[in-house]
C-alpha cells in the first residue's frame, strides 16, 4: 500500500517561481524523506525531517512536517530548469521499509 | 554520487532467463534495500538485508531472491523472467536497520532490465 501520497501529481511553473509539493501519509512515522528523480535516473536524497521537527531548510529547499495532519510539504524557491524532475516523499512503514508515493512531476519552463 | 554502486546499468534478456543484479552499498552502511520501479506500480519495496540477514520483505515474487554477502554487497536474482519484470531495479543502503529517526537511505542509479 502507498504510504506517502504526493499532491499534485504534476506541476508546471515558470523559471524563477516557487514550487510547492505536498505529501500525506497514513501511519505514525519516525521520519519523512524527500527524493528527486530525473527521468530514468537514480533517486537523489534531498532532505530528511524527523518526526519531532516541524521545518527544515537545505539551500533552496524548505520542508515542513505536520504530524497531527500526517502531511509534509516541499517548497523549492526560485526554481531553475534543472529542478525539472519527479519528487517523491517516503516514510518508514513498519520497522524498516521505506514506502514511496507516486511522486509529483515538476516541470520548470524557461 | 550517492556512493551506492549498481551493476549492470542496463540489461536486455529474453523471457524465461535468469539475471543477477549486483549492489555495493555505501562504505559503512550495513543495510541494503532492493526496490523495483515500473510505470504501472511505481516504486515498490522488495526486500531488505541488514548485516547479512534478511530484515524485511515486501512485494518480492517467489521467482526473485536476494542475499547479502559478508563483505556487505548484495545480489538480486531474478529468474524465469517475464515481460512484466521489465523495470528499473534500485538498490539502496543505510547505516542502520531503518527504524531510527535519523536513518537516511541512499539510492544507487539503478539497473534497467528489459525482458524481450
Amino acid at each position: 500500500s502507498q504510504q506517502g501520497e504526493e499532491d499534485p501529481q504534476a506541476l508546471s511553473i515558470q523559471e524563477g517561481e516557487n514550487a510547492t509539493m505536498n505529501c500525506s501519509y497514513k501511519t505514525s512515522i519516525n521520519n519523512l524523506q524527500w527524493y528527486r528523480q530525473n527521468s530514468g535516473r537514480g533517486l537523489v536524497h534531498l532532505i530528511l525531517i524527523r518526526s519531532n521537527e516541524r521545518e527544515k531548510h537545505s539551500g533552496r529547499l524548505r520542508v515542513t512536517l505536520d504530524t497531527s495532519k500526517k502531511s509534509s510539504s516541499l517548497l523549492i524557491t526560485a526554481s531553475r530548469a534543472a529542478d525539472t524532475a519527479s519528487y517523491f516523499c517516503a516514510t518508514i512503514q513498519g520497522a524498516q521499509k521505506l514506502v514511496f508515493g507516486q511522486g509529483t512531476r515538476l516541470t520548470i519552463n524557461p | 554520487d550517492s556512493g551506492v554502486t549498481q551493476t549492470p546499468k542496463h540489461l536486455i534478456t529474453a523471457t524465461g532467463q535468469r539475471v543477477t543484479l549486483r549492489c555495493s552499498p555505501r562504505s559503512g552502511d550495513l543495510s541494503v534495500y532492493w526496490y523495483q520501479q515500473s510505470l504501472d506500480q511505481g516504486l515498490q519495496f522488495l526486500i531488505q538485508y541488514y548485516n547479512g540477514e534478511e530484515r524485511a520483505k515486501g512485494n518480492i515474487l517467489e521467482r526473485f531472491s536476494a542475499q547479502q554477502f559478508p563483505d556487505l554487497h548484495s545480489e538480486l536474482n531474478l529468474s524465469s523472467l517475464e515481460l512484466g519484470d521489465s523495470a528499473l531495479y534500485f538498490c539502496a543502503s543505510s547505516v542502520d536497520a531503518g527504524s531510527s529517526s535519523g536513518n537516511t537511505i541512499y539510492f544507487g542509479e539503478g539497473s534497467w532490465l528489459t525482458v524481450v
